[in-house]
């Protein structure tokens, strides 16, 4: 079965600087993709980042950076200069070989942004 | 609209009544997917549709769920004979794609309380 791990409830960061949200996974399918969503209070549930597993180089959008960490299992979210507007919840997702892109998300971690 | 669109956006219930929760998808998604998030936990996968059909039906917790989708287009999710364990967001997304790399777009949810 596959699995999503983010051991972190809740995290605190100051304003402009970077941090990182954990995550680790678990599956035995070679072929799989690892997401990162956010939800801010409203609800709605905003893509951030994809990376596939066979990806050589990390994925990058804007602020967001995923470390991939393969023999790891793990996909960590780094923000960098964190804002304001970052506070949310970040969710780590996953979806493999023939799962219809069902996603499979973790606990999610709670993120607050200090001015 | 451009987005995912659900209704109601809440609905309050006493138990053991019925309920229908629905999701407009973005227009031309053929992949539309129901999740439950329970307060302050994760994303739960409930079911799938592929078109007017659901290859995998396999998260609805029991037979009181059910969900049809008419016209490739809107999907309705009932519950019946509500419980307070049924209290959740349910979020509804749809994706362009049902392949491996296609980016879900989610609506924001439908907040369901059983009293």
């Amino acid at each position: 079965a596959q699995k999503i791990t983010q051991t972190q409830p809740g995290m605190f960061v100051q304003e402009k600087e970077a941090v990182t949200l954990d995550c680790t996974y678990d599956t035995s399918d070679p072929s799989y993709g690892l997401f990162w969503y956010k939800q801010p209070s409203s609800g709605e549930m905003i893509f951030l980042i994809y990376q596939g597993s066979y990806d050589q180089q990390n994925a990058t959008e804007g602020r967001y950076s995923l470390n991939f960490q393969k023999a790891r299992k793990s996909a960590n979210l780094v923000i960098s200069a964190s804002q304001l507007g970052d506070s949310a919840m970040y969710f780590c997702a996953m979806t493999y070989n023939n799962a219809g892109n069902m996603l499979t998300f973790g606990g999610g971690t709670r993120l607050m942004v200090k001015p | 609209g451009a987005g995912v669109s659900q209704s109601p956006s809440n609905k309050v219930t006493e138990k053991g009544k019925d309920v229908e929760l629905r999701c407009d998808p973005i227009s031309g998604h053929t992949a539309l997917y129901w999740y439950r998030q329970r307060l302050g936990q994760g994303l739960e996968f409930l079911i799938y549709f592929q078109g007017n059909s659901a290859p995998d039906k396999s998260g609805l917790p029991s037979d009181r769920f059910s969900a049809e989708r008419t016209g490739e287009s809107v999907s309705t999710l009932t519950i019946q004979r509500t419980q307070q364990e049924d209290s959740a967001v349910y979020l509804c997304a749809s994706s362009l794609n049902p392949g491996f790399y296609g980016e879900l777009f989610f609506g924001e949810g439908s907040r369901l309380t059983v009293l």
